[in-house]
């Protein structure tokens, strides 16, 4: 079984800022990483996701995550934020492809964060 | 290129009625899951198939069923619409056992009075 925690329910940050959004997971096994973004009233929609090779992943919209095997976690980084970063963002983990969970998706219970001008 | 479609997308329901949400994806894809998403817990999985006339639980499966009569459809029930039930449904699908990611819908926002 997998868990997810994400660290900070709410992160603001001013246009323009560097941000951070944390997440560590715990598995028993090899693991996909992903990070979603949810917009106001919308679904999910794929940020970035780290399968294998690279531990510095680059995704849409600028934002980059590093996977960190030793202390079991994927941040999200953006260099400067813009306004239009507002919504929510989720961590997520699947068991690799092949395994019984037949990519079952197990969230964090996601960070809101919030750009001001 | 509609991708995941989930119908309807907003219902409020009286205790102790029932009702259908709808998913439908048009990429052939093998795999679909029925997630709901509540304030401060993420999304969690409710049931998912692996295939056309299969369904599994998963973690929240209680007061809901599911069908996948077709493989384009995955149909969600609920016989008996409980306050605890409200929440806001994901749909999602995925094209089969390979590490491609999942593909969300927009998300029916159900209302139970």
């Amino acid at each position: 079984a997998q868990s997810v925690t994400q660290l900070d329910s709410q992160v603001p940050v001013f246009e323009e800022a560097p941000v951070e959004l944390r997440c560590n997971y715990s598995s028993s096994v090899s693991v996909y990483l992903f990070w979603y973004v949810q917009y106001p009233n919308q679904g999910l929609q794929l940020l970035l996701k780290y399968l294998s090779g690279s531990t510095l992943v680059k995704g849409i919209n600028g934002f980059e995550a590093e996977f960190n095997k030793s202390q079991t976690s994927f941040h999200l980084r953006k260099p400067s934020v813009h306004i239009s970063d507002t919504a929510e963002y989720f961590c997520a983990v699947s068991e690799l492809a092949g395994g019984t969970s037949y990519g079952k998706l197990t969230f964090g219970q996601g960070t809101i964060l919030t750009v001001h001008p | 290129n509609a991708g995941v479609t989930q119908t309807p997308k907003f219902r409020v329901l009286k205790t102790g009625q029932s009702m259908t949400l709808l998913c439908a994806q048009d990429m052939n894809h093998e795999y679909m899951y029925w997630y709901r998403q509540d304030p401060g817990m993420g999304l969690r999985l409710i049931h998912y198939s692996v295939g056309e006339g299969t369904t599994a639980k998963g973690e929240v499966p209680d007061g809901y069923n599911v069908s996948r009569l077709k493989k384009q459809n995955f149909l969600l029930g609920l016989e008996s619409a409980a306050p605890s039930q409200t929440s806001v449904y994901f749909c999602a699908s995925r094209r089969d056992k390979s590490n491609q990611p999942q593909h969300f819908g927009d998300g029916t926002r159900l209302s139970i009075l």
